[in-house]
This record gives structure tokens, sequence and C-alpha cells, in this order.
């Protein structure tokens, strides 16, 4: 794999159901993924920073695990809400401090 | 703590002419990067700057360019506009040197450029 690349493209969620999603990446070089969330109107903004194989993070009802090994990440939101539409991007960063993005996967929430 | 401040918000120029575009990082982040945004294309990277020194290029041609000054604020320019450089384009700024785990990105909110 070349490139990040997101999957699913764009998802609709119940009010209160769960979702997830993934993000596929190089995995030679790698130093870091990124998550940031990106609402309409606004700048994208961080959501975690994970580096080691195994890592988990946790934010509210957001969280988020890396493989490093196979080259993927999933994002997770429990109990969707309203304010978590949005467009979730995943960065792969490099050992020189590049960042390559993915597409993104574009999350609609509907009560 | 200010945040990300681009200028301008908006800006509409014709084919062939010139733009420049500011980006003033959070203060203490001496990284700041550029990318561009297209419809149905994810945040494409420009260029980045550390400390006044391009640390990494992306894959534009030679009519984009940029460069960082001694207070870590940094232009972009775009010489010879084309129809297909219209886009968001976004700033980032960073802590970051190369490896520095916890330094995510925090972006500007973009400059739209129409070329018309």
């Amino acid at each position: 794999i070349l490139n990040v690349e997101q999957s699913p493209q764009s998802l609709h969620v119940q009010e209160g159901d769960s979702t997830n999603f993934t993000c596929s990446f190089p995995s030679s070089n790698f130093y870091a993924l990124h998550w940031y969330r990106w609402e309409t109107a606004k700048s994208p903004e961080a959501l975690f920073v994970m580096t080691l194989n195994g890592d988990e993070k946790k934010k509210g009802r957001i969280s988020a695990t890396l493989n490093t090994k196979e080259g993927y990440s999933y994002l997770y939101i429990k109990g969707s809400q309203p304010e978590d539409s949005a467009t979730y991007l995943c960065a792969r960063e490099d050992s020189w401090g590049k960042f390559q993005f993915g597409a993104g996967t574009q999350v609609v929430v509907t009560p | 703590k200010a945040g990300v401040t681009q200028t301008p918000r908006y800006l509409i120029k014709t084919r062939g002419q010139q733009v420049t575009l500011s980006c003033s990082p959070i203060s203490g982040h001496r990284s700041v990067s550029w990318y561009q945004q297209t419809p149905g294309q994810g945040l494409q990277f420009l260029f980045e700057y550390f400390s006044e020194t391009q640390r990494n290029k992306g894959n534009f041609p030679g009519r984009f360019s940029g460069r960082q000054f001694s207070n870590s604020r940094s232009e972009m320019n775009v010489s010879t506009l084309e129809l297909g450089d219209s886009a968001l384009y976004l700033c980032a700024s960073s802590r970051g040197q190369a490896g520095s785990y916890n330094s995510p990105l925090h972006f500007g909110n973009g400059t739209r450029l129409t070329v018309t």
C-alpha cells in the first residue's frame, strides 16, 4: 500500500448507534498515526496521536486503535450524537515529520 | 493562547496572476506546514518549514513556493495561477521536530482561493 486510504468514504448513523471506520497506511518508515475531526466551517482538530503497535486511545465516546505491523487503525464512536457529525481524517507521519493524509470518512449522525 | 491565523480568508484571482498567503502559527510552534484541499481529495501536502528551513516538500510544481521568517510566520506563494489551483489552502503548526510524538498539527481556518 502506497497511500493512506480511509473507508468507508461516508456513512450515516442513527443517533445512539455505535460505528467504526478504517484507516490503512504504508507501514514502512512509519512514525505516528494521527486522527483529526473536521467539522463544517471549522478547521481540523486533533483527536489522537498514536505511535506504538497496539496503542489504544480514548477521548470521551471516541476511541482508536493502531496496528503498525499490518498498517491499519480503527476509529470507534460509541453512542453517536449529532455533534459527532464531521469528516474524520487520518494521517501517517513518517520519521522525517512528513504527513500523508487520507481522503477522510464523512460521518452524518441523524436524530 | 491564540490559534493559527491565516490571511486572507478568501481570494479571487485570475489566471496568470500570482498570490501570497500568510500563516501565523501558535506562539512557540516552530514547524509550519501547508496543505491543499480540492473537492474529493484529501489534504495534499505542499511543504513544511522548521526554523526557517524547508524540511519537507510535496509533489507540487515549482510555481508553489514558501518561506518561513524568524518569528515562525510563514508565507506561501503561487505564481502563474491556473484554474486547477482553486482550492482551500490550510496551514498547520506544531512544536514538532520530526519524531516529536506528541506534536499534533494545529490548523488554521484556511484561505479559499478561487482562480477565474
